[in-house]
């Protein structure tokens, strides 16, 4: 079955420029996360949804970073007026629930903010 | 402050041989844990876990160690493969934390 997708899997913008990131997550899998990994570093929890519950933003690094999800499923993480510092690979996921079993990754936009 | 620690950053191996890669955490109440490989370019890629009521999980070639006490894991890999060759993550989660608490890596080299 398809995997956790994402798109764009590249993206070079200007600073101060917005940008919009998608996510589809495996079909069925109730959860969904955000993480995104700096250069030589390990991955950073950003956000995740689970089911209809309020999403935990605990993660966010600043208010410019925002993310919805539609419907149960597709979601869209936005960044506000870039910044160079969030130059970074971000990398979503989806499980059956809310620490329900193993976390399976999409392969990642790779963010170039110059 | 690190929870989740791989204190090796690179490791390399004889192909045919056992890798071992460690993982120490300080949070007592994660209850669940798992190991990641990551390719270049690539998501992470999902390997193995096991829950804190076990102390060993194995699947084919590839079996973690869990030391509850010493707040310790680690991944075995036996016979490790040239294809094997990536960075592995170690991750845990627990309570009510839904998402995932990542070291740093360890990046796995095996040698023909």
């Amino acid at each position: 079955g398809a995997g956790v997708s994402q798109s764009p899997s590249n993206k070079v913008t200007e600073k101060g420029k917005d940008v919009e990131l998608r996510c589809d997550p495996i079909s069925g899998h109730t959860a969904l996360y955000w993480y995104r990994q700096s250069l030589g570093q390990g991955l950073e929890f950003l956000i995740y949804f689970q089911g209809n519950s309020a999403p935990d933003k605990s993660g966010l690094p600043s208010d410019r970073f925002s993310a919805e999800r539609t419907g149960g499923s597709v979601s869209t993480l936005t960044i506000q007026r870039t910044q160079q510092e969030d130059s970074a690979v971000y990398l979503c996921a989806s499980s059956l629930g809310l620490a329900l079993g193993a976390q399976y990754f999409g392969p990642g936009t790779r963010l170039l903010v110059l | 402050d690190q929870q989740v620690k791989q204190n090796s950053p690179s490791l390399s191996v004889q192909e045919g041989r056992i890798s071992i890669l460690n993982c120490d955490y300080t949070n007592s109440m994660f209850d669940y844990f798992l190991w990641y490989k990551k390719y270049p370019a690539e998501g992470p890629t999902f390997l193995i876990s096991i829950s804190s009521i076990k102390d060993k999980n194995e699947d084919g070639r590839f079996t973690v160690f869990l030391n509850k006490s010493a707040k310790h894991l680690s991944l075995h890999i036996v016979p490790s493969q040239p294809g094997d060759s990536a960075v592995y993550f170690c991750a845990a989660s627990g309570g009510s934390q839904g998402n995932l608490i990542f070291g740093k890596g360890t990046k796995l080299s095996v040698k023909p």
